[in-house]
């Protein structure tokens, strides 16, 4: 099955600084990889996704790119904001079949002021 | 929509008793899927079910958990006996795969306590 391993698992940056997390799978069929943003105490929400026959997409501060040769993609936040310390996780799966959601650990990024 | 809803938001439970978590999904979504979050390990996909139906259960850890999805609108993940080791917040997601919209949305979760 899909596995999906997530650096750093912690990152800490000045306001202001960008931060980048990196995933990796290796189920070649995986098709959509969505990012997801965990406040504390609080449910994981979606932030940004990425499909296959995309590169790269780009929402504000935050972008996400793929490499499906390669079997990576990536988070990027530019300018980042004290509210943008949270918990990132980054997924993997088939979407159009039955796909479910396989998830990084999890990286815990904190913006200081 | 009110979202997925879980219930209870926290259980606190001794050692040995049977523990049931229940969520209803977003009308409409065919999909649902239990994780388990803990510090350790993460976000790990326990087991999903596809109109109604559990696709793939490998996540589960043991025998101690069971989940069943009698209809389209109510899921359950039972532990019996529970053990100190389950203590983690467990999530319920629910999404409608195929589509161009396929965001998976997350209930609030349950937050175990096995003491």
């Amino acid at each position: 099955g899909e596995n999906v391993e997530q650096h750093p698992s912690t990152l800490s940056v000045q306001e202001g600084d960008s931060a980048v997390i990196k995933c990796t799978y290796s189920d070649s069929a995986s098709n959509y990889f969505p990012w997801y943003k965990q406040e504390l105490g609080k449910r994981p929400q979606l932030i940004i996704d990425i499909r296959s026959n995309v590169g790269e997409k780009k929402d504000q501060r935050i972008a996400v790119t793929l490499n499906k040769t390669a079997k990576h993609f990536s988070l990027h936040i530019t300018e980042t904001q004290p509210e943008d310390s949270a918990v990132y996780f980054c997924a993997a799966s088939i979407r159009g079949s039955q796909g479910n959601l396989i998830f990084g650990k999890g990286t815990k990024l904190s913006v200081k002021p | 929509d009110a979202g997925v809803i879980q219930s209870p938001r926290h259980e606190v439970t001794e050692m040995g008793q049977e523990v049931t978590l229940r969520c209803k999904p977003i009308s409409g979504h065919n999909s649902l899927f239990w994780y388990r979050q803990t510090m350790m390990r993460g976000l790990e996909l326990l087991i999903y079910f596809n109109n109604n139906v559990p696709i793939d259960d490998s996540g589960m850890p043991e025998d101690r958990f069971s989940a069943k999805m009698p209809n389209a609108s109510f899921s359950t993940l039972k532990i019996q006996p529970s053990e100190p080791r389950d203590s983690a917040v467990y999530f319920c997601a629910s999404s409608l795969p195929g589509t161009l919209n396929t965001e998976a949305f997350f209930g609030q979760g349950t937050r175990l306590t096995v003491v």
